[in-house]
């Protein structure tokens, strides 16, 4: 089946840092796949996603690549801020399907 | 547009009563999912619907909970009798079939079953 493996959080970091969080993932066929965000309080965003390999998403300062050789999508940020402060999902939806399959989610503090 | 809308926001009951978790989704969307979010086990999908049908209600935990979608605006979860392992966070979120799955969800209803 489907699965999406993240880095345990949380990460704690401060303002201006460079921020990677590791996602890998298990699927048949040709997955997309997405990172949502999840600020305190509120339902998950969708942050950026990428459709097919060697895709590079990006939104917000984000980016992250779709690497099929090591079914990894990695999402990076070169200076981060207090405001990104959330958890992180990485997730992936096969070919046709219609169901979302969500990772653990990675907590990031960011520290003035 | 006003988005997904959840109520209550937050719900507080006794176990062994019965509760009810209203959803609104985007107008237009013809996709709506129900997730349960806790710290043991993350997010996890209770059900989802398509046309108002319900397509897949695998992670539905038991028994107790059931969904309905009556009608393309307004779906329940509705769990009784409820237990003290029912608290979390239930999100509602809907997208448009086909779309690419871009969710979006909504605020979420906070329950806690004391």
């Amino acid at each position: 089946g489907n699965s999406v493996t993240q880095m345990e959080g949380p990460v704690t970091l401060s303002e201006e840092a460079f921020l990677t969080i590791n996602c890998t993932y298990t699927a048949t066929g040709y997955p997309s796949l997405f990172w949502y965000v999840q600020y305190p309080g509120e339902g998950l965003q969708l942050l950026l996603k990428a459709t097919k390999a060697d895709d590079k998403g990006s939104n917000k300062g984000f980016e992250a690549t779709y690497r099929k050789e090591t079914t990894s999508f990695h999402l990076e940020k070169g200076s981060v801020q207090v405001s990104d402060s959330a958890v992180y999902f990485c997730a992936l939806v096969r070919a046709a399907g219609n169901k979302l399959t969500f990772g653990g989610g990675t907590r990031v503090l960011v520290k003035p | 547009d006003a988005g997904v809308i959840q109520s209550p926001r937050h719900e507080v009951t006794e176990m062994g009563q019965e509760v009810t978790l209203r959803c609104k989704p985007i107008s237009g969307h013809n996709s709506l999912f129900w997730y349960r979010q806790t710290m043991m086990r993350g997010l996890e999908l209770l059900i989802y619907f398509n046309n108002n049908v319900p397509i897949d209600d695998s992670g539905m935990p038991e028994d107790r909970f059931s969904a309905k979608m009556p009608n393309a605006s307004f779906s329940t979860l509705k769990i009784q009798p409820s237990e003290p392992r029912d608290s979390a966070v239930y999100f509602c979120a809907s997208s448009l079939q086909g779309s690419g799955e871009k969710l979006f969800f909504g605020s979420g209803t906070q329950l806690s079953v004391l």
